[in-house]
């Protein structure tokens, strides 16, 4: 596998379902991203985990709760949903360090999710 | 006034037409500017990055950024079919974090369509 990669590719959960959205990246990046791509929206920034420190868009509900137990894997954890939620969530990596910064990020195929 | 307008489209030209997108920002602290291409069903994929503003050449694509007017462009030169795309553009800025990661804030995008 190459790049960043997200499993799965869709996904389709009731309002009381509780899901997992994965992420891994295989570019040895050390910056991992959530992003939710809604139809006639920009990117929306979600979350961003950098050398074990987290940020947190503060406009994204409780309802959505990140982890990142390495640099390589990153998970969105999903539960008690909204319809509204429906979107494309993409996941990205960059490498960030003072030597290497390089504010880069590249992206994963997304995972198109639908909430019913 | 939002951080980043984008014209959404579509814009539709004929194979071989110099096409120009483009971008204007409101933020200041805005340091790296990046356009994206987004096929259906994808996800974005990084085409050019640039930091100060002037010209950056890359095959048939020139990205041109003017900070003192906040605007950004992409010109694509001697456009193909395969071209048809959302192009994103993306500007980034500090978040504050020890590794030095930054946030993106992205444009809608622009459907680009080229007409064989």
């Amino acid at each position: 596998e190459t790049g960043v990669t997200q499993t799965p590719r869709h996904l389709v959960m009731g309002m009381t379902n509780k899901k997992s959205l994965k992420c891994e990246q295989h570019l040895g990046h050390n910056a991992m991203y959530w992003y939710k791509q809604s139809a006639k929206k920009p990117l929306e920034l979600m979350f961003v985990y950098s050398l074990e420190e987290r940020v947190e868009n503060n406009s994204v509900p409780s309802r959505f709760s990140p982890e990142c137990p390495n640099s390589s894997h990153l998970f969105l954890h999903l539960h008690t949903l909204q319809p509204e939620d429906s979107a494309l969530y993409l996941c990205a990596s960059s490498q960030e360090g003072s030597s290497t910064r390089t504010d880069t990020q590249y992206f994963g195929p997304g995972t198109r999710l639908t909430v019913l | 006034q939002k951080e980043v307008e984008q014209d959404p489209g579509p814009l539709s030209v004929p194979e071989g037409a110099i096409v120009s997108l483009n971008c204007t920002y409101s933020n200041s602290a805005f340091q790296y500017f990046m356009w994206y291409r987004q096929y259906s069903r994808k996800g974005p994929e990084l085409l050019m990055y640039t930091y100060s503003s002037g010209n950056k050449e890359d095959g048939r694509f020139t990205a041109q950024v003017d900070k003192s007017s906040k605007y950004i462009s992409l010109f694509i030169r001697d456009s193909q079919p395969s071209d048809s795309a959302t192009y994103l553009c993306a500007m980034s800025a500090p978040l504050g974090l020890r590794g030095g990661a930054d946030g993106l804030t992205f444009g809608k995008g622009t459907h680009l369509i080229i007409q064989p």
